[in-house]
């Protein structure tokens, strides 16, 4: 079966300092990834792709070690406004017509 | 922008109903998927759909039943609703040149009484 497993926290961090969250997934065949940030009651929203060389969008940046099979999502610089459930995302091994396998996210509390 | 819209927020049922739930997303996308979420359970893929009038389950397809019968529409259908299907229910589409990120509509929630 294929599993993508993340620590559901809660995490509980002061605003402005670093936070980091590691995500495994099972599917040596995955060739996409992705982190969501989803709000209470909300949809889950796109919050950056994750690429094998890693990559970076202003405060956050994504890592991808395909060894070992994890992903890593570390943000800066916290705010309030970050508070929310990160949901590690990763492809099938099909090239994603059969849909994405979703961690049960992790939950931030930015505290002010 | 993306735009999926799913054709109720909130909605409350009668067990043995039947229930239609409506999605439409505007950017052409050739995928389709409904999936529920429940605390602790995560998102779970019910059905999806690669093409007009293609469907395919899956991890929980049980009790229901999808439709896409044109490009930018899928329907969910509970064909007798229980209690056990009270949940939040979301709409997603995606496009293999967006890689298959996948965008989601604002979701559905429903309660079975």
């Amino acid at each position: 079966r294929k599993e993508v497993e993340q620590d559901p926290g809660p995490f509980n961090v002061p605003e402005g300092a670093t936070v980091a969250f590691n995500c495994t997934y099972s599917n040596s065949a995955s060739q996409s990834f992705f982190w969501y940030r989803q709000d209470c009651r909300k949809e889950p929203k796109l919050l950056m792709s994750v690429y094998s060389s890693g990559n970076e969008d202003g405060r956050f940046t994504a890592q991808l070690n395909r060894a070992s099979q994890y992903i890593s999502l570390l943000i800066r610089d916290s705010k309030l406004s970050d508070s929310a459930t990160y949901l590690c995302v990763v492809n099938g091994a099909g090239g994603g017509a059969d849909g994405l396998t979703f961690g049960k996210g992790t939950h931030l509390i930015i505290q002010p | 922008d993306v735009k999926v819209t799913q054709s109720s927020r909130y909605l409350v049922k009668r067990t043995g109903e039947k229930v239609f739930l409506e999605c439409v997303q505007d950017m052409d996308h050739e995928n389709m998927f409904w999936y529920r979420q429940d605390p602790g359970l995560g998102l779970r893929l019910i059905y999806f759909s690669y093409d007009v009038k293609m469907k395919e389950k899956g991890d929980i397809p049980e009790g229901y039943s999808v439709s896409r019968e044109k490009k930018e529409r899928f329907s969910l259908i509970l064909e007798s609703a229980s209690t056990n299907q009270t949940s939040m229910y979301l709409c997603a589409s995606s496009s293999p040149a967006g890689f298959y990120e996948q965008y989601f509509g604002p979701g559905t929630r429903l309660t079975v009484t």
